[in-house]
């Protein structure tokens, strides 16, 4: 059974820094694109960023590009969002997930999320 | 960017009833669109891929259609399980965007 456990999540104050980890199982890990997609308090659904499996390539939206850095460890089934110069508008819950990127292109498997508020 | 609009953004309806939730995109869509559903508390679960492709597990009352700039989801009898946010979602390229999500309500 697929399986992505976020954690992290914490009230930081603007311009602060946190590091969100999903813990993946379940799958061959180190075989998929991995993503961040959030959702802020009311609002949709937001795609922030996405990573190759081996880690060579990277894509964010451009509200986070600069500030936000998607990484992973593939010999620790773990995928990592490093959020620096934190803002109001980043509050939302940050959700880790698989992108199928073989020959479709979606999200297969999501995890629950991790709450990130940004507040003073 | 690829805008993807969806409506009607919320809408109540009955047990049994056949639901159809649009998406325009603002440019023709040459990939694929996928549709989504969310649960309060819940990971989200995709629905449909490739525009018209069940994922696995998912009852076949959900359908996806379209091609071009205009895609519909739609449930033939709706379920009470089915209460839920939907959001539709292109694939085509970065950055990779959602609608705006439509909530079905029970009446």
């Amino acid at each position: 059974e697929v399986r992505l456990v976020e954690s992290g999540g914490d009230l930081v104050q603007p311009g602060g820094s946190l590091r969100l980890s999903c813990e993946a199982s379940g799958f061959t890990f180190s075989s998929y694109w991995m993503s961040w997609v959030r959702q802020a308090p009311g609002k949709g659904l937001e795609w922030v960023a996405n990573i190759k499996h081996d880690g060579s390539e990277k894509y964010y939206v451009d509200s986070v590009k600069g500030r936000f850095t998607i990484s992973r460890d593939n010999a620790k089934n773990s995928l990592y969002l490093h959020m620096n110069n934190l803002r109001g508008e980043d509050t939302a819950v940050y959700h880790c997930a698989r992108w199928e990127a073989y020959s479709d292109y979606f999200f297969d498997f999501w995890g629950q999320g991790t709450l990130v508020a940004v507040s003073s | 960017d690829i805008q993807m609009t969806q409506s009607p953004s919320s809408l109540s309806a009955s047990v049994g009833d056949r639901v159809t939730i649009t998406c325009r995109a603002s440019q023709t869509i040459t990939r694929h669109v996928n549709w989504y559903q969310l649960k309060p508390g819940q990971a989200p679960k995709v629905l449909i891929y490739a525009t018209s492709t069940l994922q696995s597990g998912v009852p076949s009352r959900f359908r996806g259609s379209g091609s071009g700039t205009d895609f519909t989801l739609t449930i033939s009898s709706l379920r009470p399980e089915d209460f839920a946010t939907y959001y539709c979602q292109q694939s085509d390229r970065t950055p990779l965007t959602f609608g705006g999500g439509t909530t079905v309500e029970i009446k």
